[in-house]
């Protein structure tokens, strides 16, 4: 079982701050995705990465894929209450159709 | 669309019955997926199908049955429930040579 590493594992924080998530592999990850889970929901995808070095942004989110394509960072701008949420990365060692899930980096937004 | 739906949404069992929990996806997915999501373990895969009448088994299976007879359709039984059973369920499907999961809103399951 190849294993995501996220850290922090959880993030409280004032609306305005910026901050970074990690998700680390020892592993290499033909693709790499991030979700966010609202609580009582299902996660949602935000974004998916799929060349090493690969910067996405997504409004105030800016996503990472690392050179060797085993790790990942998701920074958030100016933070707002709205973002507050379960935080995931899933990862796909071959065929994109098998996901492996990191434990989740639980976001708090204090207005 | 609705997406992938899921039913019940909320179910208590004692232990020892069974049940079966739906999964519906309206999207032509080819790929369904059963997870469990516990705290502090995040999402564990149970089963998945890459197709209609095919099922494989994931990380951990034990003490669950599924089966897909449509190819819209993925169930996820529990033949005698257990304590350790409790758990939110997310089901979540997937179209071919496409990147990203859709889940649906889960099953939140208690075994007394």
């Amino acid at each position: 079982t190849q294993l995501l590493e996220q850290s922090p594992q959880f993030l409280s924080i004032q609306e305005g701050e910026n901050l970074t998530v990690y998700c680390n592999s020892s592993s290499v990850f033909s693709s790499l995705q991030w979700y966010r889970q609202e609580p009582g929901e299902g996660p949602v995808l935000l974004v998916t990465v799929v060349t090493g070095g690969e910067v996405k942004k997504l409004k105030r989110l800016t996503f990472q894929f690392g050179d060797a394509r085993k790790d990942s960072s998701l920074h958030i701008t100016a933070a707002q209450p709205g973002d507050t949420g379960l935080y995931l990365c899933a990862g796909a060692p071959g065929s994109n159709y098998k996901l492996t899930f990191g434990k989740g980096t639980l976001l708090t937004v204090n207005p | 669309n609705a997406g992938v739906t899921q039913t019940p949404k909320f179910r208590v069992l004692k232990t020892g019955q069974s049940m079966t929990l739906l999964c519906a996806q309206d999207m032509n997915h080819e790929y369904m997926y059963w997870y469990r999501q516990d705290p502090g373990m995040g999402l564990r895969l149970i089963h998945y199908s890459v197709g209609e009448g095919t099922t494989a088994k994931g990380e951990v299976p034990d003490g669950y049955n599924v089966s897909r007879l449509k190819k819209q359709n993925f169930l996820l039984g529990l033949e005698s429930a257990a304590p350790s059973q409790t758990s939110v369920y997310f089901c979540a499907s997937l179209k071919q040579n496409n990147y990203g999961y859709t889940f649906g809103s889960g099953t939140r399951l208690t075994v007394v």
